[in-house]
């Protein structure tokens, strides 16, 4: 069964701080992984997509990195703000037999920045 | 361009009643699909659209309806609202389904089912 699991479930830290966030997965056969933000009362919002090739991507102060061997991904926020207060949540994509795209995803982690 | 628009932001259901939650995209996306998110738990498909008069189920679809007549608009529908239920429900749009496409997603209906 495909699964996606995100570390820690909550975090807290102090605004200007550096933080990162963790999926793993065991989703097979491997398409791409998502990272997105998810303001409180809000819809989930893209930050970054990565395919099997790509190891680093970066959008502002968010960067992800992929390891598609040990199959873990990371979400750094550089230089936090208030407005980085947010559920993190990673979808991982698998490819189905007819070429349609099967997305799970991770229960997020909530992030709380404090001045 | 407004996106992906839900409406009704929040509504509360008596069991047994029925409603439609609306969504519209205006982006022109071909696939279009209904998630609902619960505590604890990610995201869950409901149903899917890959074009207008094509529909499939998802995940979890028991207890929900679904129809597309045009590109733009995919509302769903509660038949017999039950608590559990009881979500708030997004939906989501793209330009196919094929691998890699950006997800827009809605702001989201909140649903209390009592």
């Amino acid at each position: 069964k495909n699964q996606v699991e995100q570390s820690p479930q909550s975090l807290i830290i102090l605004e200007g701080k550096n933080c990162t966030l963790q999926c793993n997965y065991t989703v097979s056969p491997f398409s791409n992984l998502r990272w997105y933000k998810q303001d409180t009362g809000r819809g989930p919002v893209s930050l970054t997509i990565m395919t099997f090739s790509e190891n680093t991507k970066s959008n502002g102060r968010y960067t992800a990195t992929l390891d598609a061997d040990t199959k873990q991904s990371s979400l750094h926020i550089t230089a936090s703000q208030l407005s980085d207060s947010a559920s993190y949540i990673c979808v991982v994509s698998a490819i189905s037999n007819f070429g349609n795209e099967k997305l799970t995803f991770g229960t997020g982690t909530r992030l709380t920045i404090i001045p | 361009n407004a996106g992906v628009t839900q409406t009704p932001k929040f509504q509360v259901l008596k069991t047994g009643q029925s409603m439609t939650l609306q969504c519209a995209q205006d982006m022109n996306h071909e696939y279009m699909s209904w998630y609902r998110q619960d505590p604890g738990m990610g995201l869950r498909l409901i149903h899917y659209s890959v074009g207008a008069g094509i529909t499939d189920q998802g995940e979890v679809p028991n207890g929900y309806n679904v129809s597309r007549s045009t590109t733009e608009d995919f509302p769903l529908r509660l038949l017999s609202a039950a608590p559990s239920q009881t979500s708030v429900y997004f939906c989501a749009s793209r330009m196919a389904q094929a691998s890699g496409n950006t997800i827009y997603f809605g702001e989201g209906s909140w649903l209390t089912v009592v």
